[in-house]
């Protein structure tokens, strides 16, 4: 079985500080890694992804994640934040096999503050 | 335009009402997923298919049937509508291929039972 934690329910920072989203993930299997953003009333979006290679993903917004397989980590970074990252944000892992199915973490709202 | 098509937006329903939750891609995706999110849950996955006339239970499948007669159309059946299915239902639909980073999100259906 798989599952996902994201330690922290809710961020608030201030605009234009760094900010870290926290994400662990368990699974007796090899997954696939991913970061949600859900902005206010609206489905989900990708924001980036962990297939294989290099273990620093970037997203075209200046968010990066980095997968530490020790630590099984997902981490997701911004060095500074914008108003518009307001937003919930969601952990996720799918098995490199069998069906596509995703499983989230519970989220992190991160609420930047002008 | 494509993508994933969610109908309604928003319905309430009477404890003990039956309706169906409407979902379409045109993508020609062959996985579809229904998952439902709650407050500090996350989204947790209802059902799923990987093919028409292929369903399968995901981690919370009571008190929802779902069938898949055609490529395009994954809808989802509320029996006997009970408070606590009051969520935030989202379809979602992919390539198999894409081993869950491809996923298409519909905009939600808001059900509240009273």
């Amino acid at each position: 079985a798989q599952s996902v934690t994201q330690l922290d329910s809710q961020v608030p920072v201030f605009e234009e500080a760094p900010v870290e989203l926290r994400c662990n993930y368990s699974s007796s299997v090899s997954v696939y890694l991913f970061w949600y953003v859900q902005y206010p009333n609206q489905g989900l979006q990708l924001l980036l992804k962990y297939l294989s290679g290099s273990t620093l993903v970037e997203s075209i917004n200046g968010f990066e994640a980095e997968f530490n397989k020790s630590q099984t980590s997902f981490h997701l970074r911004k060095p500074s934040v914008h108003i518009s990252d307001t937003a919930e944000y969601f952990c996720a892992v799918s098995l490199r096999t069998g069906a596509n199915n995703l499983f989230f973490g519970t989220g992190t709202r991160l609420t930047v503050i002008p | 335009n494509a993508g994933v098509t969610q109908t309604p937006k928003f319905q309430v329903l009477k404890t003990g009402q039956s309706m169906t939750l409407q979902c379409a891609q045109d993508m020609n995706h062959e996985y579809m997923s229904w998952y439902r999110q709650d407050p500090g849950m996350g989204l947790r996955l209802i059902h799923y298919s990987v093919g028409a006339g292929i369903t399968d239970q995901g981690e919370v499948p009571n008190g929802y049937n779902v069938s898949r007669s055609t490529t395009e159309d994954f809808p989802l059946r509320l029996l006997s509508a009970a408070p606590s299915q009051t969520s935030v239902y989202f379809c979602a639909s992919s390539h198999l291929s894409t081993g869950g980073y491809g996923y298409t999100f519909g905009s939600g259906t808001r059900l509240t039972v009273v």
